[in-house]
């Protein structure tokens, strides 16, 4: 079993919709990273968490380490938020520090 | 954007060649890691590093060796490429606590 789930895997919605998009862990960590693919293939950080909520622009990332779970929402969604989105943790092994991903969440914005 | 680069981009090879990867920063960041890109896996680690000639497997490391013997440069070498290897690989470096940075992606082809 995967350390890093997330659902759905694909998601289509039309513009203007909110969008959510889940990550759950089964291990300890001290941070999750929400990652950004665009079919061009380049991979962007959005966010990185380790308690609470973060807002930037239309994107919020929430996390409740409790329950080891995640979200991602995007609100008014757009076509050009069309991309893969990767929840990553962060595993702290006595200093060696390891990220693992999870499958990703492919995401279509029709107009 | 955080100055990584790879090398090559792209290369076709045959089975049993050695192929050697090269990932480049100009950060000074401590961390370092190889990821592959597989349709249904998402990216799973490789190896990484966490300092000059330091090092240590991830998940998927059988077929691979690593080496870093300067803070810049981690390398990925495929002793015998075999047809299981072709995927795209991505390197990726962060600081201590900070977010991770990617480079662009190298597609390995193997024939």
């Amino acid at each position: 079993k995967n350390e890093v789930e997330q659902s759905p895997q694909n998601l289509t919605a039309q513009e203007g919709e909110f969008i959510t998009i889940n990550c759950s862990y089964s291990v300890g960590i001290s941070a999750l990273h929400w990652l950004q693919q665009h079919p061009g293939g380049g991979i962007v950080s959005l966010f990185m968490l380790s308690s609470g909520k973060k807002k930037h622009g239309r994107l919020i990332a929430t996390i409740n380490i409790q329950e080891k779970h995640s979200s991602l929402h995007i609100t008014a969604s757009h076509p050009r938020d069309s991309a893969v989105y990767i929840c990553a943790v962060h595993i702290s092994n006595f200093g060696n520090e390891k990220l693992t991903f999870g499958t990703g969440t492919r995401l279509t914005i029709i107009p | 954007d955080a100055g990584i680069t790879q090398s090559p981009r792209h290369k076709v090879t045959e089975t049993g060649t050695p192929v050697t990867l090269r990932c480049h920063q100009t950060e000074n960041h401590r961390y370092m890691y190889w990821y592959r890109q597989d349709p249904g896996h998402g990216l799973r680690l490789i190896h990484y590093s966490y300092g000059v000639k330091d090092t240590d497997k991830g998940e998927v490391s059988d077929g691979y060796s690593v080496s870093r013997s300067k803070t810049e440069d981690f390398l990925l070498t495929l002793e015998s490429a075999t047809s299981s290897q072709t995927s795209v690989y991505f390197c990726a470096t962060r600081k201590r606590g900070g977010v991770p940075f990617f480079g662009p992606g190298t597609r390995l082809t193997v024939l």
